[in-house]
């Protein structure tokens, strides 16, 4: 079975400062691995996805994460945090070729930025 | 559409009542996912559809909560005699299904629930 975890239920960083959002998944067959954001009120909006091409994957608002297999690791990092970024960060699983393609999630991040 | 909608955005009802929601996906998407998302449960896979059918129902918490979808589009979650603990944000999600795409879910805004 495959699950997520995302350790740290809330994060602060300062305007400008680096921004890393941890998420380790575990899976017994090659997984395909999402970032969503969430904004007060919203629906999810994907910023990036790996499905097993280039490990270094980038997204959208400047976000990017790397597939580390060694380390069943898919953090998410931005170089210089915005006001703008403060929101909920999910990290989410699924099997590769999953005929149903469910979407197993972490519990979620909150990301804080003061100004 | 633009996007996945969700009608009603905000639900109340009384413990006991049944409720439907309703999600429109974006035009062609051929998958359809529900989730719930609650406080104490984080973000939760309901139902998948695929078409008209539903190869995956597994997430379905009890018999009270059924869904279906027509015409390959519009899908319907219902919940009979609702309790306080289905008070959540229900989401829905299309994907296309087709290569490069995939395995990419849009979602939409989402109904919140209330039960009081």
């Amino acid at each position: 079975a495959q699950s997520v975890t995302q350790l740290g239920s809330h994060v602060s960083v300062s305007e400008g400062a680096l921004v890393l959002l941890r998420c380790n998944y575990s899976s017994s067959v090659p997984p395909y691995l999402f970032w969503y954001v969430q904004y007060p009120n919203q629906g999810l909006q994907l910023l990036l996805k790996y499905t097993s091409a280039a490990t270094l994957v980038k997204g959208i608002n400047g976000f990017e994460a790397e597939f580390k297999k060694s380390e069943t690791s898919f953090h998410l990092t931005k170089p210089s945090a915005h006001m703008s970024d403060a929101a909920e960060y999910f990290c989410a699983v699924t099997l590769a070729g999953n005929q149903g393609g469910k979407l197993i999630f972490g519990q979620g991040t909150e990301l804080s930025v003061k100004p | 559409g633009a996007g996945v909608s969700q009608s009603p955005s905000n639900k109340v009802t009384e413990k006991g009542k049944d409720v439907e929601l309703r999600c429109d996906p974006i035009s062609g998407h051929t998958a359809l996912y529900w989730y719930r998302q609650s406080l104490g449960q984080g973000l939760e896979f309901l139902i998948y559809f695929q078409g008209n059918s539903a190869p995956d129902k597994s997430g379905l918490p009890s018999d009270r909560f059924s869904a279906e979808r027509t015409g390959g589009s519009v899908s319907t979650l219902t919940i009979q005699r609702t309790q306080q603990e289905d008070s959540a944000v229900y989401l829905c999600a299309s994907s296309s299904r087709t290569s490069g795409e995939r395995d990419t879910q849009y979602f939409g805004p989402g109904t919140r629930l209330t039960v009081l």
